[in-house]
């Protein structure tokens, strides 16, 4: 069974912190990796994909790698914000056996930043 | 765009009642996913259409849960009977791919079943 893990569950920092949520995933048939965002009440928002030929992602102060070897992935946010309080869920695309593609989720991490 | 609409956001029933739950997918996509949340397993994909047509349903949990799509801009994930393990928050997304990339999650429907 295809198993993705994220540690800590829960994450509480002062503003302006620097912060690394980690992501580890047992199926070496997982070829990207996603990050997504959810917020309390709200559908997910993706911030991030990592492609299977590349090691790691940029947008503003997010920065996301892959180590596919190891089964790794981090997620870096930069001088965090209390906005940017929410819960970070990473997922890995794979193909099934019957040859369709599906996420696998891990349960997330919840991030508070305490002004 | 409104983005990916379902509803109810919130629905409440008793044990043994018909559930049904709606999705509108965000209009051009060609890929819709129905997947549900809960504090133990966290968010497990259900089924997926591509075309309107069902690709992948293994992960539909028992013969209670269906899902219908009946033409690009409307699904219906419907349970019946329900129980209270069904209690979740159920999400649907859409792509305008034929994979799991770039998928746009809706608001999700918080069922609570008494």
């Amino acid at each position: 069974k295809q198993e993705v893990t994220q540690i800590p569950a829960a994450l509480s920092v002062p503003e302006g912190e620097n912060l690394v949520l980690n992501c580890s995933f047992t199926d070496s048939a997982i070829y990207n990796l996603q990050w997504f965002r959810q917020d309390p009440g709200k559908g997910l928002t993706s911030l991030l994909l990592i492609q299977s030929s590349q090691r790691e992602q940029t947008s503003g102060r997010l920065n996301a790698s892959l180590d596919k070897s190891s089964g790794r992935s981090t997620l870096y946010i930069a001088a965090s914000q209390p906005g940017d309080s929410a819960t970070y869920l990473c997922a890995g695309n794979l193909i099934t056996q019957g040859g369709s593609e599906k996420l696998v989720f891990g349960k997330g991490t919840k991030l508070t930043v305490n002004p | 765009d409104a983005g990916v609409i379902q509803s109810p956001r919130h629905e409440v029933t008793e044990m043994g009642q018909e559930v049904t739950l709606r999705c509108k997918p965000i209009s051009g996509h060609n890929s819709l996913f129905w997947y549900r949340q809960t504090m133990m397993r966290g968010l497990e994909l259900l089924i997926y259409f591509n075309n309107n047509v069902p690709i992948d349903d293994s992960g539909m949990p028992e013969d209670r849960f269906s899902a219908k799509m009946p033409n690009a801009s409307f699904s219906t994930l419907k349970i019946q009977p329900s129980e209270p393990r069904d209690s979740a928050v159920y999400f649907c997304a859409s792509s305008p791919l034929r994979g799991a990339d770039t998928q746009y999650f809706g608001p999700g429907t918080r069922l609570t079943v008494l």
